[in-house]
């Protein structure tokens, strides 16, 4: 079975500092995974997935994240955190093969500090 | 392009009436779609998976009789909530994956459940 954790349910930082948004994931095969982030009142956008390929994968809004499968990690992190970045973050996980319905985390709201 | 709409965005209904909610995808095939279920300030839980032309697979603990799927076109999944309650008042959010692309789906904006 597939699971993902997300540490800290909310996440405060200043404006221009490091977002660091925290998962690790637990899976029995090799594992798909996702970022979505979730506008107040909106759908869930993609901003990037690992798929057994390059191990730090860019996505869009300039986050990028690094699949480390000795960790069994997928963090996101942004070097300088914008307003507009102040959204709810999922990570989520695939069940099989990347074409299977989503596991998600908890999500993590991020809060951006003028 | 690879957009989701659902309809309605929100509905109120009385108890025990049945609701049902359309997700389309307007660009792109999809023989796959998903239904998901987010409680408020919390986590998206996967509901069901359908597939175009056969019976929808629900996971474990959902009702498939209280949660009526039909997945008839390539481009559109129903949800029926019959006889709802207010612990079905939720916030149900549908997602299609494009047809030939295994790992991406694309997340429809949502539709608000509000049973009175």
């Amino acid at each position: 079975a597939q699971s993902v954790t997300q540490l800290g349910s909310h996440v405060s930082v200043s404006e221009g500092a490091l977002v660091l948004l925290r998962c690790n994931y637990s899976s029995s095969v090799p594992p798909y995974l996702f970022w979505y982030v979730q506008y107040p009142n909106q759908g869930l956008q993609l901003l990037l997935k690992y798929t057994s390929a390059a191990t730090l994968v860019k996505g869009i809004n300039g986050f990028e994240a690094e699949f480390k499968k000795s960790e069994t990690s997928f963090h996101l992190t942004k070097p300088s955190a914008h307003m507009s970045d102040a959204a709810e973050y999922f990570c989520a996980v695939s069940r099989g093969g990347g074409a299977d319905g989503l596991t998600f985390g908890k999500g993590t709201h991020l809060i951006i500090q003028p | 392009g690879a957009v989701v709409s659902q309809h309605p965005s929100w509905v109120i209904c009385k108890s025990g009436t049945s609701v049902k909610i359309e997700c389309r995808s307007l660009d792109f095939q999809a023989t796959t779609m998903f239904w998901y279920r987010q409680f408020p300030k919390q986590s998206l839980m996967l509901m069901a998976t359908s597939n175009e032309g056969s019976k929808a697979t629900y996971e474990q603990g959902v009702e498939k009789d209280k949660f009526l799927i039909n997945h008839a076109s390539l481009t559109l999944s129903t949800l029926t909530v019959t006889s709802a309650h207010p612990e079905d008042s939720s916030f149900y959010i549908c997602s299609a994956r494009l047809a030939g692309v295994a790992d991406t789906q694309y997340f429809g904006p949502g539709t608000r459940l509000t049973v009175l």
